[in-house]
């Protein structure tokens, strides 16, 4: 089955402790993201990448960190997360410029930061 | 700043009407536009996309671009109670490394 799929699906944490969500994709996409979801403020992109070892901000990058080593894989990273980043946080992957730019959703992570 | 408008609602509609949606982008170089469904909790669903001026119809849905008015809708007709969730409009940018989200119309359908 065609998905994205994302780990873990909840978290709570501590402020400052290092934490990774991880996403994973079986299309063969070339385009993932990373996206934050807050009552109010709607759908903000975190982080982006076009390609593997291609990445770039999106609109709220701060306090977050991304990698992309492998095709398949996005993992985010928080590196001393904070309270303000308590949120639901969505992956998305589309072909991209191999076939189009239609993004498909991961289920997502609902973190929640004390 | 790229910026997606809709009306936060909710848009109360009877079963068995037609609903209508409406976005308003800035960025007049888009390519690409977007209708996604999100029940609460659950991410989002892609519904419609439309790349051209005009309607594209799928079903009971229709959505309508028209570019010179920046400006994107989606009808639902024959609305059912299972439609009630948020409706997402979504934009690329002209360089396609970006999705911007209006922060979504709820939709309820009552029987």
């Amino acid at each position: 089955e065609a998905q994205v799929t994302q780990n873990p699906r909840y978290l709570i944490t501590v402020t400052g402790k290092k934490l990774t969500v991880t996403c994973s994709q079986n299309m063969n996409h070339e385009y993932m993201s990373w996206y934050r979801q807050d009552p109010g403020l709607g759908l903000r992109q975190i982080y982006y990448s076009m390609n593997v070892e291609v990445t770039d901000k999106g609109d709220v990058p701060e306090g977050y960190k991304v990698s992309r080593k492998e095709k398949r894989n996005f993992p985010l990273i928080l590196e001393s997360p904070s309270p303000n980043q308590t949120s639901l946080y969505f992956c998305a992957s589309s072909l991209g410029t191999s076939g189009g730019w239609t993004q498909y959703f991961g289920p997502g992570t609902r973190l929640l930061v004390l | 700043q790229k910026e997606v408008e809709q009306n936060s609602g909710p848009l109360s509609v009877p079963e068995g009407a037609i609903a209508s949606l409406n976005c308003t982008y800035s960025d007049r170089g888009s390519q690409s536009f977007f209708w996604y469904r999100q029940y609460s909790g659950k991410s989002p669903e892609l519904i419609m996309s439309i790349y051209s001026n005009g309607d594209k119809e799928d079903g009971r849905f229709t959505a309508q671009l028209n570019k010179a008015s920046q400006y994107v809708s989606l009808l639902i007709r024959d609305s059912q109670p299972s439609d009630s969730a948020t409706y997402l409009c979504a934009v690329n940018d002209s360089g396609y490394s970006t999705l911007t989200f209006g922060k979504g119309t709820m939709l309820l359908v009552s029987p």
